[in-house]
């Protein structure tokens, strides 16, 4: 049983440009939440989807977008990155209809931005 | 206001040890939920142990027991009989009510010695 997987595992881009990272959910999960954890710090939350619409966001500019496909896998988009941009970006899994606390993380995808 | 402080930026532990890890959250919220989760340097998030607000008893999980104080919001982690796999960045993480994210703290770090 596969659990949560994101690619791509490393990335490096440059100051205004664009990325999309990518995250499958854990088998029999429908829920994707992303988070972004700047070096030394907690995760920070960005957003959840669900039934492919976002269902609640965090504290993020519009630069940060995202997608739910059927399947239930998600992809992050962020555009004009800025060096402050910059983390660990992890996803995780759960399901609407199993206990209400299991979230289960991958192990994230790392963003340089230079 | 930080609705998760993790007061001790880093603990060191003698093997076969037992380790407190303090964690003490804010909410107005009647109805939440506490996590504890384990990040070693690999940056994969591993789910160790979960306090809802009105189970009774602590939660326990193996070598894992959450120390629940409500009055005090507090909710401590235990690791008892620590083993070198322990070494880690531990997070203290709180859902509140209907909300779908995670608030997590700053985290400690714990190194286990031989």
């Amino acid at each position: 049983d596969a659990g949560v997987t994101q690619s791509p595992t490393h990335l490096i881009k440059t100051r205004g440009q664009q990325v999309t990272l990518r995250c499958s959910p854990k088998s029999g999960h429908d829920t994707v939440s992303w988070y972004q954890q700047a070096l030394g710090q907690g995760p920070q939350f960005i957003f959840q989807y669900y039934e492919e619409e976002e269902r609640q966001r965090g504290n993020f500019p519009d630069r940060f977008s995202g997608h739910q496909f059927p399947n239930y896998s998600s992809e992050l988009n962020v555009n004009a990155l800025l060096l402050g941009d910059s983390a660990l970006y992890l996803c995780a899994s759960s399901s609407s209809g199993g206990s209400s606390y299991e979230q289960y993380f991958g192990p994230g995808t790392r963003l340089t931005v230079t | 206001a930080q609705k998760i402080t993790q007061t001790q930026p880093g603990m060191f532990v003698q093997e076969k040890e037992a380790v407190t890890l303090d964690c003490t959250y804010d909410t107005s919220d009647q109805s939440y939920g506490l996590f504890w989760y384990k990040q070693p340097s690999s940056g994969e998030m591993i789910f160790l142990i979960y306090q809802g607000s009105y189970d009774e008893q602590n939660a326990t999980e193996g070598r894992y027991s959450l120390n629940f104080q409500k009055a005090r919001k507090s909710a401590n982690l235990v690791i008892s009989a620590s083993q070198l796999g322990d070494s880690a960045m531990y997070f203290c993480a709180m859902r509140e009510g209907r909300d779908y994210k995670l608030s997590f703290g700053a985290g400690t770090t714990v190194t286990v010695r031989a």
